[in-house]
């Protein structure tokens, strides 16, 4: 079955270290994006991706980092540059179009120990 | 300042009752999505709608482009339906802007 796989479900970083969170889809599709969710607020973009090879900042980008080497995985990074990484991510893709619905994983909680 | 505005933030409701929410938004889009997210966190697509009125099931959705609003209405409402649902919004390109978010709880 097709679909977006994120990896792990939980994830617990020690202080100044960094920690990267798996995002791979087999959708065939262009577009993957990252978002921080935070209790009682909407989903914020981290970064975006349309193509390999290539992706941008969203609005809170600083302290997280990406890579987009194939169209199927588009992992993030958090770094020890970002103070307040305690939040669920979520790894999101859809097919550039007018037309198109977007997909999303299952989310990683990320904690701070 | 929240490009997407969703009421009410939460809800419950009797199972059987007809539920509204509704979503306004303040910028030119090309499209807006309706999402439902579940506990655990998961979340899945419901419609996509530029114009008019979708339905699937239980659930429909409408959209006033001129008003810029849009309502998820959810008949004969059942204790599965308890989720968060998500409003969002495209513009032009690539990038969404999200709701908060409206809680519901169906009470059997």
């Amino acid at each position: 079955d097709g679909g977006i796989t994120q990896s792990p479900k939980y994830l617990f970083r020690k202080e100044g270290q960094n920690v990267t969170l798996s995002c791979e889809q087999n959708l065939n599709h262009d577009a993957m994006y990252w978002y921080r969710q935070d209790p009682g607020q909407g989903l914020r973009l981290i970064y975006y991706s349309q193509i390999v090879n290539d992706f941008q900042k969203g609005d809170i980008a600083e302290g997280y980092s990406v890579s987009r080497e194939k169209k199927e995985s588009f992992p993030l990074t958090v770094t020890s540059a970002q103070k307040n990484p305690t939040a669920f991510y979520l790894c999101a893709s859809r097919l550039t179009g007018t037309g198109e619905k977007l997909f999303f994983g299952s989310g990683t909680q990320l904690s701070v120990l | 300042k929240n490009e997407v505005e969703q009421s009410p933030q939460n809800l419950t409701a009797q199972e059987g009752e007809f539920i509204t929410i509704n979503c306004s938004y303040s910028v030119g889009i090309s499209a807006l999505h309706w999402l439902q997210q579940h506990p655990g966190g998961g979340i899945v697509s419901l419609f996509m709608l530029s114009s008019g009125k979708k339905k699937h099931g239980r659930l429909i959705a409408t959209i006033n482009i001129q008003e810029k609003h849009s309502s998820l209405h959810i008949t004969a409402s059942h204790p599965r339906d308890s989720a968060v649902y998500i409003c969002a919004v495209r513009l032009n390109g690539n990038q969404f802007y999200f709701g908060t978010g409206t809680s519901l709880t169906v009470i059997p």
